[in-house]
């Protein structure tokens, strides 16, 4: 059971917008704590998406698009593309746990 | 360029002791928080610890805790993941990653696959 809750699956026709949540709690999302999305694409090491809720690493598309509300964070990808399949986990500190915590993972399927 | 450079695939006994290994380079190792995230097959990510070079200061997932030990040698640019004794469900994929701040994991090993089996 991960502390941060992601849909399992999502999925989505290219070129079409797709939304993943990221749900967590007081002591994560809740307590301003940055809130980082990763990509992990088959058969490779995950790579940074999104970090501080919503800048972008130097090399990722504008396509993708973080925001986060409450104890909640979202991971946005508009013009939905085949190379964006993979699987998609957010990330944060817990100060109950005194270290980081992942959601569950979710697995974008491009139709 | 930043590269962190994982020691190779193992093949293990339950029950032996294993040492992995993470060389970054392109950075300024002592000064990042290099971590490691344990995946199982087929599943999530998850946390397992996380070091700072500079001064040693290592943090533990409570679930990790007394379980591995995580390590580092600043002179060398490389962080360490032990085992004193493997169990099979210890068979998993082990990414190093390294941050300049504590929460943000900014760069990733290519990962170590441990495989532990009588």
């Amino acid at each position: 059971q991960s502390v941060l809750t992601q849909p399992p699956s999502v999925s989505g026709a290219p070129g079409q917008r797709v939304t993943i949540s990221c749900t967590g709690s007081s002591s994560n999302i809740g307590a301003a704590y940055d809130v980082q999305w990763y990509q992990q694409l088959p058969g490779t090491a995950p790579k940074l998406l999104i970090y501080g809720d919503t800048d972008r690493p130097s090399g990722v598309p504008d396509r993708f698009s973080g925001s986060t509300s409450g104890t909640s964070a979202s991971l946005t990808i508009t013009g939905l593309q085949a190379e964006d399949e993979g699987d998609y986990y957010c990330q944060s500190y817990d100060s109950s746990l005194s270290g980081w915590v992942f959601g569950g993972g979710t697995k974008l399927t491009v139709l | 360029e930043v590269q962190l450079v994982q020691s190779g695939a193992e093949v293990k006994k339950p029950g032996e002791s294993l040492k992995i290994s993470c060389k970054g380079s392109g950075f300024n190792f002592p000064t990042y928080w290099i971590g490691w995230v344990r995946q199982m097959p087929g599943k999530g990510l998850d946390w397992m610890g996380i070091i700072y070079p500079g001064d040693s200061d290592t943090r533990y997932s409570p679930s990790f805790q007394g379980q591995v030990t995580i390590s580092a040698d600043k002179s060398i640019d490389t962080a360490y993941l032990q085992w004193s004794s493997l169990k099979a469900s210890d068979t998993a994929m082990y990414f190093c990653v390294a941050g300049q701040h504590l929460e943000i994991g900014d760069y990733w090993g290519q990962g170590t696959l441990v495989s532990v089996s009588s």
